[in-house]
């Protein structure tokens, strides 16, 4: 079993719409969770970071996490063709950061 | 500016030659790690270092080493005996072992 895992994709949403991330983590002690955003050929960069369970908002974004299940989720509200790239789950657990294989998204306009 | 710099950008060396790639922060970070990228793959933990003078392997250490004898540099050293060492190679450090890492712009490595 890996200790990160998404659905590889592609999502594809059309312009406006919501989409929705998911990935799921092996490890009960993982203590922060991350999503990051990588276009291609480019490095990672970090759009959320959470570390209770619930829900947490930035913009467009909100991240959430449901421990008991092991379960991290980014949703993107107001889908733009700019957002489309691949993003990577990260999780964090005793300084060990491990990524997913990650999930392609596509938003059509 | 702060931020992380790995260089050089792209490298190209001959099969069953040692290369170092250089990965140095200016952020006061405690915590640095190496991944490894391959074509449509995620990122894949080689090295990871919490502090300085101590690092662990990550998932793929074998036929990689790495130093820590400073806190902004964590030097990865690819040696002969990685098998597959063509990939993108990306750093990332934090301030501290459980917080949000920052990436560097990453060295594409061709062996040939």
């Amino acid at each position: 079993q890996k200790e990160v895992e998404q659905n590889s994709g592609p999502l594809s949403v059309p312009e406006g719409a919501i989409a929705s991330l998911n990935c799921t983590y092996s490890d009960r002690g993982s203590q922060s969770f991350f999503w990051y955003r990588q276009y291609s050929g480019k490095s990672p960069e970090l759009i959320m970071f959470i570390y209770s369970n619930g829900d947490k908002e930035d913009g467009r974004f909100t991240a959430q996490l449901n421990k008991a299940s092991q379960y991290v989720s980014l949703l993107i509200r107001d889908s733009q063709p700019s957002d489309s790239a691949t993003y990577l789950c990260a999780v964090n657990g005793w300084g060990k950061l491990v990524f997913g294989a990650g999930t392609i998204l596509r938003v059509k306009s | 500016d702060g931020g992380i710099t790995q260089s050089p950008k792209y490298l190209f060396r001959k099969e069953g030659q040692n290369v170092t790639l250089s990965c140095e922060q200016n952020l006061n970070h405690d915590a640095m790690y190496w991944y490894r990228q391959d074509p449509g793959q995620g990122l894949r933990l080689i090295y990871y270092s919490q502090i300085v003078n101590d690092f662990q392997k990550g998932d793929i250490a074998e036929g990689y080493s790495v130093s820590r004898e400073k806190k902004e540099s964590f030097p990865l050293t690819v040696t002969s005996a990685q098998k597959n060492p063509t990939a993108f190679y990306l750093c990332a450090s934090s301030i501290g072992s459980n917080t949000e890492a920052f990436f560097g712009q990453g060295t594409r490595l061709t062996v040939v």
